[in-house]
């Protein structure tokens, strides 16, 4: 089984949509979880950076961590065009070198 | 804003020559690493660093090596270029020790011919 899993996509939404992404992990020692943005030909960007378990919200996007389910989501209301990039969850369990990233998700939001 | 600058966008180098992928940070940041991206796999660390004249085997270190003579700058060294090593390479950097928060550059896509 892989360290983390995310479903590479793509995903095709229309303009407005509600939009979920979701990685799951086996490493139950994982404490820090991230997503990053990354639109084409550039680096990935931190989008959101959560400790522990719970809900985390910025605007539109809110990222949810299930530790019991070793799951974790983010969530985009009001989906933009200018949303559509590929979305990579990554986490680490604190030691310094050791942050797994997913394959990442692409997204395309339709206008 | 942190800033990360990698010197090239787009580099052509032919098989078997020494290639150097230079990477600077204008945030006073600890940590530096080097990652190649590539379609299916994803990002794969290759080595990181802590503090100058430091460094540390990441997940796939061979046919690279890494100098950080400065704390702003990390150079990624091929030191003969194969064609398997055509990627993007992507140069990132963090805080400190404990900061898991990696601000990336714009990455280098490299052919090797």
């Amino acid at each position: 089984q892989k360290e983390v899993e995310q479903d590479p996509g793509p995903l095709s939404v229309p303009e407005g949509a509600i939009v979920s992404l979701n990685c799951t992990y086996s490493n139950s020692a994982f404490q820090y979880f991230m997503w990053y943005r990354q639109y084409s030909r550039k680096g990935p960007e931190l989008l959101m950076y959560t400790y522990s378990s719970g809900n985390k919200e910025d605007g539109r996007f809110t990222a949810q961590v299930d530790k019991s389910s070793k799951y974790i989501s983010l969530f985009i209301r009001d989906s933009q065009p200018s949303d559509s990039a590929t979305y990579l969850c990554a986490m680490s369990t604190g030691s310094q070198g050791n942050l797994i990233f997913g394959k990442g998700t692409k997204l395309s939001v339709k206008p | 804003d942190v800033k990360v600058t990698q010197s090239s966008r787009y580099l052509v180098k032919r098989t078997g020559e020494k290639v150097f992928l230079e990477c600077v940070q204008d945030m006073d940041h600890e940590n530096m690493f080097w990652y190649r991206q590539d379609p299916g796999l994803g990002l794969r660390l290759i080595y990181f660093s802590y503090d100058v004249k430091m460094k540390e085997k990441g997940d796939i270190p061979e046919g690279y090596s890494v100098s950080r003579e400065k704390k702003e700058r990390f150079s990624l060294i091929l030191e003969s270029a194969s064609t398997n090593q055509t990627s993007m390479y992507l140069c990132a950097s963090s805080l400190s020790v404990d900061n898991e928060k990696l601000f990336f550059g714009s990455g280098t896509q490299l052919s090797v011919l």
